[in-house]
């Protein structure tokens, strides 16, 4: 398996836009994870799928974050509008249950909202 | 509420010293816990775990200790490398939830 697979790796947009993050977890993986990673804050859990169903959203900052999962291998995290304070990394992790195992983690979304 | 403090927040090393990173976890059902490495640019790696029937855990360089007593828990490196110098990621994990609760990480940084 290629690992979890984030896309687009970078991206630049401006104040106002909608931005869509999106993440493809490892086959066979039944929890997902959405992070936001910052100098200030650290490792921030956004949001949890467990078998494509959102269980918490409570660290999703406001209602301009959005999350869905569609189906097993796939996920999108968008934010409308965004603003200059959403810039960050963002990270998507699966895991092959709830707890107790290894969360494996993509290579990250860097947005610069300018 | 659940809480996972890592000290120290950077560390810098020369080459073939030892590097120890501590964490202290709030959470008595925490049975898991892992270490992840994050290299600049990169998603945090898997790099070594212990669960909570085990106290002490080595691959190679690395071992991690484990004290659910003091609810403590460390990472030693030994025989350092440049390629070490990352930023290491504690965290803690419970069976039947779904969070892993994180440190704030520690930069350390391996002098040639």
């Amino acid at each position: 398996d290629a690992g979890v697979i984030q896309s687009p790796r970078h991206e630049v947009t401006e104040m106002g836009q909608e931005v869509t993050l999106r993440c493809k977890p490892i086959s066979g993986h039944n929890s997902l994870f959405w992070y936001r990673q910052t100098m200030m804050r650290g490792l921030e859990l956004l949001i949890y799928f467990n078998n494509n169903v959102p269980i918490d959203d409570s660290g999703m900052p406001e209602d301009r974050f959005s999350a869905k999962m569609p189906n097993a291998s796939f996920s999108t995290l968008k934010i409308q509008p965004s603003e200059p304070r959403d810039s960050a990394v963002y990270f998507c992790a699966s895991s092959l249950r709830q707890g107790g195992t290894e969360a494996f983690f993509g290579q990250g979304t860097r947005l610069t909202v300018v | 509420g659940e809480n996972v403090e890592q000290h120290p927040s950077t560390l810098s090393v020369q080459e073939g010293d030892s590097a120890v990173i501590k964490c202290t976890y709030s959470d008595s059902a925490s049975n898991y816990f892992p270490w992840y490495k994050q290299e600049l640019g990169k998603g945090p790696q898997l790099i070594i775990d212990i669960r909570s029937n085990v106290g002490e855990k080595k691959d190679q360089r690395i071992a991690v200790t484990l004290n659910k007593t003091a609810k403590h828990f460390s990472l030693h490196i030994t025989e350092t490398q440049p390629e070490d110098s990352a930023v290491y990621f504690c965290a803690a994990s419970s069976e039947g939830t779904y969070k892993y609760i994180f440190g704030t990480g520690t930069r350390l940084k391996v002098l040639a």
